[in-house]
């Protein structure tokens, strides 16, 4: 069965330091994987998705991901906080074996703190 | 904006009551989605449609059910409420170019926040 696993439920930055959030995803197959954040109060809105086309994947505002297979990871990073970057951020898989659905599993999110 | 709607924003009830959560997809997209969003279960798939059809069941209680109208808006009906189903109810849609499977880039509504009294 598909599962992420996004490690840390809680990370603090400060404005300006390096943002990197993981996750991880258990899939027998190549899998589509996502990233969204949640603003407070707010849908979901799609940071970033990995189609197999490229390992990197650059997205809205800054983040950008990296596939690595052998790791089965798909951490999302950004290189200088801002303060508008506190929200909840959400890994997500949609794979094979579900039959024809793009239905999506999340991760438990993680809440992202930047202090000033 | 996402262009999904949903409606209504808060919705108060008592335990035993049938509400209905309503979600207009963004115009043109023939697939919806369905979540639900608590504490203790985090976000979970429900539901999915396809151009009116029920495409995917996930962890959907059989007290809830959902239908797809031929205008594409979708209606989520949740009966016989308990404490536990408060939580937030997400709706999400996508375009179809991939025949509402795997890889399509879904769009998600502000949600709907249901609390049972």
């Amino acid at each position: 069965a598909q599962s992420v696993t996004q490690l840390g439920s809680h990370v603090s930055v400060s404005e300006g330091a390096l943002v990197l959030l993981r996750c991880n995803y258990s899939s027998s197959v190549p899998p589509y994987l996502f990233w969204y954040v949640q603003y407070p109060n707010q849908g979901l809105q799609l940071l970033l998705k990995y189609t197999s086309a490229a390992t990197l994947v650059k997205g809205i505002n800054g983040f950008e991901a990296e596939f690595k297979k052998s790791e089965t990871s798909f951490h999302l990073t950004k290189p200088s906080a801002h303060m508008s970057d506190a929200a909840e951020y959400f890994c997500a898989v949609s794979t094979h074996g579900s039959g024809n659905t793009g239905k999506l599993i999340f991760g438990q999110g993680t809440t992202l703190q930047v202090k000033p | 904006d996402s262009g999904v709607t949903q409606t209504p924003k808060h919705l108060i009830t008592a335990t035993g009551q049938r509400v209905t959560l309503r979600c207009s997809p963004r115009s043109g997209d023939l697939s919806v989605y369905w979540y639900q969003q608590s504490l203790d279960q985090g976000l979970q798939f429900l539901i999915q449609y396809y151009n009116g059809e029920e495409r995917a069941k996930g962890n959907i209680l059989e007290r809830f059910s959902a239908q797809q109208f031929p205008d594409l808006h979708s209606e989520l009906n949740l009966s016989s409420l308990e404490l536990g189903d408060s939580a937030l109810y997400f709706c999400a849609s996508s375009g179809g170019e991939l025949a509402g499977g795997l890889g399509e880039t879904q769009y998600f509504g502000p949600g709907t926040r249901l609390l049972v009294l």
